[in-house]
């Protein structure tokens, strides 16, 4: 079945750290990639995303992300983390045009200020 | 432009009682989604229509859940009768997507929904 697996449930920085946030999709055919955030009490909001081309994606925020096919992989990173960044950060995927998002389980980003 | 517009913001029910959530995606947007976000949990889809069509609604509990899309505008989502497990974040979404393009999904703020 198709998946996104996010390893880190929880993760911890000071501010000025470096942040790479891990993600998995499942399935080898052709995939959109999905970063999300969900700051509190607001709704998802796209970070950044990839349908093709440069597998260095960058988004908003400071944020890029980088697509390795060989890895199933679209880990997200950001160089210096702020304590504004202190959010729930959600990967999906979506196995062809117009069809479903499918998220994994999300990472609560902690900044210690 | 406007977002995706969802109401209530908040619903309190006892179980077994029903409930309805309200949907009003971005205006030209063809495809519309339903998830259910339970606490510590990334949002599940629950049903995907385009336009006024059902593209996928295999997680949708059919025996209590239902949801329609009339005139492939807004949508509403009924759940009859409501367990105590149902409490989560019911959130709406929609795209641009169609069958030849790809697109992000918008998100609404969310319904959230406490069963006692």
């Amino acid at each position: 079945a198709q998946s996104v697996s996010q390893h880190n449930h929880h993760v911890i920085l000071s501010e000025a750290a470096s942040l790479e946030l891990g993600c998995n999709y499942s399935y080898g055919g052709t995939v959109n990639l999905f970063w999300y955030v969900q700051y509190p009490g607001q709704h998802l909001q796209l970070l950044l995303k990839y349908f093709s081309g440069d597998p260095l994606v960058k988004g908003i925020k400071g944020f890029e992300a980088e697509f390795i096919k060989s890895k199933f992989s679209f880990n997200l990173r950001k160089p210096s983390v702020q304590w504004s960044d202190t959010a729930e950060y959600f990967c999906a995927a979506s196995y062809s045009s117009a069809s479903k998002i499918i998220f994994g389980s999300g990472t609560r980003l902690s900044i210690r200020p | 432009e406007a977002g995706v517009a969802q109401s209530p913001r908040y619903k309190i029910i006892e179980k077994r009682q029903s409930v309805a959530f309200w949907c009003n995606p971005i205006s030209g947007h063809a495809t519309l989604y339903w998830y259910q976000q339970i606490l510590g949990q990334g949002p599940k889809l629950l049903i995907q229509f385009q336009n006024n069509g059902v593209v996928d609604d295999s997680q949708l509990p059919k025996d209590r859940f239902s949801a329609e899309r009339l005139k492939g505008v807004d949508s509403t989502l009924k759940i009859q009768p409501a367990k105590l497990e149902d409490s989560a974040v019911y959130l709406c979404a929609s795209s641009l997507a169609t069958g030849h393009s790809n697109t992000e999904a918008f998100f609404g703020q969310g319904t959230r929904l406490t069963v006692v």
